[in-house]
């Protein structure tokens, strides 16, 4: 099967500062990416989708200047989370999938957890 | 809008036991209905699917069936082993806003003990 991955897997990092996470589809071109968030417990909530080449649609009470996301290539999308504090502390986690080969079906990385002191 | 709801963990069987996992949804138009499974420290991987009403999903012995009637999609399984322990995610993906969304679940954890 299709094959996300994501980097770095865990981080830990100080308020105010950003981090960058990145989201890769390691054999497969992924016309568009999605990034999640989870909380514990909690299910995946959507924060925004991302097609190749242009800007990302982000949801409804996510911040863009906060979570900013850049879908450079068909295979990579990076999230970066500006000025992070404690409270963006979560499990994040992308998603790919290919309007070409895999029209129905998602492919997810292995999350990066998130943490801010 | 559209939403998933499926049974509060976790569920704690013997290996062998017979698996119901439910699973409802809300949703406008026609939904295509997921599930997915997460092992521990790995992302979600695809389980089975269900494009239409009637339809039937299957994959490594779990079943699940796409009930309009009743808005469900229950993940069955007639008999788990061990390594079947993990954290399943229903979810159904639909038109929301003008384009195809996935909504999730909140997610099961299913431990089987030997």
């Amino acid at each position: 099967g299709a094959v996300v991955s994501q980097h770095p897997s865990w981080v830990i990092c100080k308020s105010g500062t950003s981090v960058k996470i990145e989201c890769r589809s390691l054999d497969f071109q992924a016309t568009t990416m999605f990034w999640y968030r989870q909380f514990p417990k909690q299910s995946l909530m959507l924060m925004a989708t991302s097609n190749e080449g242009s800007k990302a649609t982000y949801e409804q009470g996510v911040e863009k200047d906060k979570f900013l996301i850049n879908h450079a290539s068909l295979t990579l999308s990076t999230l970066t989370v500006t000025s992070a504090h404690p409270e963006d502390s979560s499990f994040y986690i992308c998603s790919a999938r290919s309007e070409v080969v895999f029209t129905d079906t998602q492919y997810f990385g292995p999350g990066t957890r998130l943490t801010v002191l | 809008g559209n939403s998933v709801t499926q049974m509060e963990g976790p569920v704690t069987l013997s290996e062998e036991a017979f698996l119901t996992i439910n699973c409802t949804y809300t949703a406008t138009g026609y939904p295509s209905l997921f599930w997915y499974v997460q092992y521990p420290g790995e992302g979600l991987q695809l389980l089975l699917k269900a494009t239409k009403a009637d339809d039937k999903g299957s994959n490594k012995g779990f079943e699940a069936t796409y009930r309009k009637e009743t808005t469900s999609f229950h993940l069955e399984k007639g008999s788990v082993q061990v390594s079947d322990s993990a954290v399943y995610f229903c979810a159904l993906r639909a038109n929301s806003g003008g384009y195809q969304k996935v909504t999730f679940g909140t997610g099961t954890k299913l431990q089987v003990i030997p």
